[in-house]
This record gives C-alpha cells, sequence and structure tokens, in this order.
C-alpha cells in the first residue's frame, strides 16, 4: 500500500537546522510530488511548499523562503525538508505527503506521514 | 497570499447534515478555484476528503463515503462541504485549501465539528 513514513522527533537549539526525512513506498516515487506541511501546537495547518519527485524542482511558500530547502532522492524515494535558522515558533509538527496533480492548479495531498515532531527549545 | 475563513466550531447531532464553509477574500472568485477539503482528528494526520470545482469537475478521496460532498455558494463567495447522515467518527477538524497558482497553496484556518 500507499505508505509515507517519517524520520523521528528532533530537540534543536535556536539557530540550529532540522532535516526531516520522508520514505515513500508501494508507488511510482517520480509519478507525483512530495508536500511539507507544518501543524504548530493546538494550531491549524500551514503550507510550507512542494517538490517534484520527477524535476526536483521546489516551490516554496513565501514565508519559508531562504530558509527551507526541499530536496528528493529517487534511488532511495526519500524527501528531504531542511528548515534552518531554528527559533521556538518553528516548533511544530512536520507532515510530508504526496502531491497528486492532475492538470495545472489541481493538486491535492494523498496520503499524509505520521509527521515528525520538532521542538525548538534552549 | 489570500486568507481563508472558516468558523471556528460547528456542532450537529447524529444523523443530521454538517454544512462547513470556507470563505474566499473578495478579490478572489470562487468559480475559479478548486476547493479542498481535509479531515483531521487528534492525534492523527490529515486526511484527504474530496475536492470541488463544479458539478462536472470534483473528485473523492479513496474510500472516502460519499456522504461527504463538496458544492460552492457564487453569493457568498463560499466552498462548502456537506456531511450527510452526522456520525459520531466524523468528529474532527475539517481544513479547506486553495491553490491561487501551482506555487503556492493556503489553508483555511480550519473548523472543529463536534457531534452532538
Amino acid at each position: 500500500q500507499v505508505q509515507l513514513v517519517q524520520s523521528g522527533a528532533e530537540v534543536k537549539k535556536p539557530g540550529a537546522s532540522v532535516k526531516v526525512s520522508c520514505k515513500a513506498s508501494g508507488y511510482t516515487f517520480t509519478n507525483y510530488g512530495i508536500s511539507w506541511v507544518r501543524q504548530a501546537p493546538g494550531q491549524g495547518l500551514e503550507w510550507m511548499g512542494w517538490i517534484s519527485a520527477y524535476s526536483g524542482s521546489p516551490n516554496y511558500a513565501q514565508k519559508f523562503q531562504g530558509r527551507v530547502t526541499m530536496t528528493t532522492d529517487t534511488s532511495t524515494r526519500t524527501s528531504y525538508m531542511e528548515l534552518r535558522s531554528l527559533r521556538s515558533d518553528d516548533t511544530a509538527v512536520y507532515y510530508c505527503a504526496r502531491v497528486t496533480m492532475i492538470v495545472p492548479k489541481t493538486l491535492w495531498f494523498d496520503p499524509w506521514g505520521q509527521g515528525t515532531l520538532v521542538t525548538v527549545s534552549s | 497570499q489570500p486568507v481563508l475563513t472558516q468558523p471556528p466550531s460547528s456542532s450537529a447531532s447524529p444523523g443530521e447534515s454538517a454544512r462547513l464553509t470556507c470563505t474566499l477574500p473578495s478579490d478572489i472568485n470562487v468559480g475559479s478555484y478548486n476547493i479542498y477539503w481535509y479531515q483531521q482528528k487528534p492525534g492523527s494526520p490529515p486526511r484527504y476528503l474530496l475536492y470541488y470545482s463544479s458539478h462536472s469537475a470534483k473528485g473523492q478521496g479513496s474510500g472516502v463515503p460519499s456522504r461527504f460532498s463538496g458544492s460552492k455558494d457564487a453569493s457568498a463567495n463560499t466552498g462548502i462541504l456537506l456531511i450527510s447522515g452526522l456520525q459520531s467518527e466524523d468528529e474532527a477538524d475539517y481544513y479547506c485549501m486553495i491553490w491561487p497558482s501551482n506555487a503556492l497553496g493556503v489553508f483555511g484556518g480550519g473548523t472543529k465539528l463536534t457531534v452532538l
């Protein structure tokens, strides 16, 4: 079955970087993209960006431009999200999700990874 | 980027219908966008439910019951998720989303649905 498995929880100090992985299985990896969405404690969903596994071309939300890097490794079917210059308000659960795009502006996220808690604290 | 407005909470009784709304800002037209809906239960990742553009352009997530459906109210510039035959398991947070472009996705703030 289609599955995304994320790396484990992280605790980081302010100013550090974190790199979260998302390993895909059960489908042709390069036929889809991977998106990253985060959720701060008790808050809603926040879209961070997505990357085409076929081209490796990323699209980042403006809020994270310059601070985030999304990559894919087709040999291991794994996508990565690195967030730099961490602040306390980056404390959140970070989700990856498979992106299906059938035509431009018709994209959805299904399924989702289990989530990775990133805690930023001094 | 646009802000999608969802009521923070909604409630309905089992067997009834729940109508959850997602209002777009006045400077963008709901008729020009697909509206996507996700369900999230406590402690779980979100689940894709469906998208709705028009009666002829819509899609249901795999395994999502047909009692979940989408629509639009153009007069209110609003996307709607309708859940009919409400069940206790439908109690969850519901998020709408649009894609103003392939490079920009926007979530609404979410609605907590309580099944009374």
